[in-house]
């Protein structure tokens, strides 16, 4: 079985562009979580998608975005990048199920954004 | 609120030593436990887990026993090896108000193990 995949594994970008990152979860997973981790601040919520409807929400800016599609794929979406929005971006994806089982959830590699 | 509490690293370990990563944590709710490591430059990996008192996770060596008495899921090996080597965190996944579930990870401790 395939694991969650995300693309691109690194980009660097230029403060006030913008970026979209892309997730694939694993097979039949229907739930979609997107982290920010730095050092400084660690492993930090954006998001959550299931079913194409955001189902919780980090204390990020508008300047960050989701989506999530018919097929679960979903992407993440950062305007206007400021320096300190380079990180790793970190999906994960799990059933979405409302059991202990069904909600554990699995990371991808994720990718490495630099903004210069 | 729900939180997570980890040992400060790093934790520097000679191979085939015991290791013992302490974790702790505040729940409203009954949550489930996981243990995840990040190797360099990769993402987040599922250790082990639990979902209920008295459980024990193991995986690769590997274990921790969910402890709601002192609400404690403590991750220990009995020998560990260069390859252990990583960023490990204690998460927890509590149900919402909504009755959605919510993880909280902990801040990482950063193991290195020396041949």
């Amino acid at each position: 079985k395939a694991g969650v995949t995300q693309t691109p594994r690194y980009l660097i970008k230029t403060r006030g562009q913008q970026v979209t990152l892309s997730c694939s979860p694993i097979s039949g997973h229907r739930s979609v979580s997107w982290y920010q981790q730095t050092p400084g601040q660690g492993l930090q919520f954006l998001f959550e998608y299931f079913s194409e409807t955001q189902r919780n929400k980090g204390n990020f800016p508008g300047r960050f975005s989701g989506r999530q599609f018919s097929n679960s794929r979903s992407e993440m979406n950062v305007s206007t990048l400021e320096l300190g929005d380079s990180a790793l971006y970190l999906c994960a994806s799990s059933q979405g199920q409302e059991t202990p089982a069904g909600n554990t959830i699995y990371f991808g590699e994720g990718s490495w954004l630099t903004v210069v | 609120g729900d939180s997570v509490t980890q040992m400060e690293g790093p934790v520097t370990l000679s191979e085939e030593a015991f290791l013992t990563i302490n974790c702790t944590y505040t729940a409203t709710g009954y949550p489930s436990l996981f243990w995840y490591v990040q190797y360099p430059g990769e993402g987040l990996q599922l250790l082990l887990k639990a979902t209920k008192a008295d459980d024990k996770g193991s995986n690769k060596g590997f274990e921790a026993t969910y402890r709601k008495e002192t609400t404690s899921f403590h991750l220990e090996k009995g020998s560990v090896q260069v390859s252990d080597s990583a960023v490990y965190f204690c998460a927890l996944s509590d149900r919402t108000a909504s009755g959605t579930y919510k993880y909280i990870f902990g801040t990482g401790t950063r193991l290195k193990v020396l041949a």
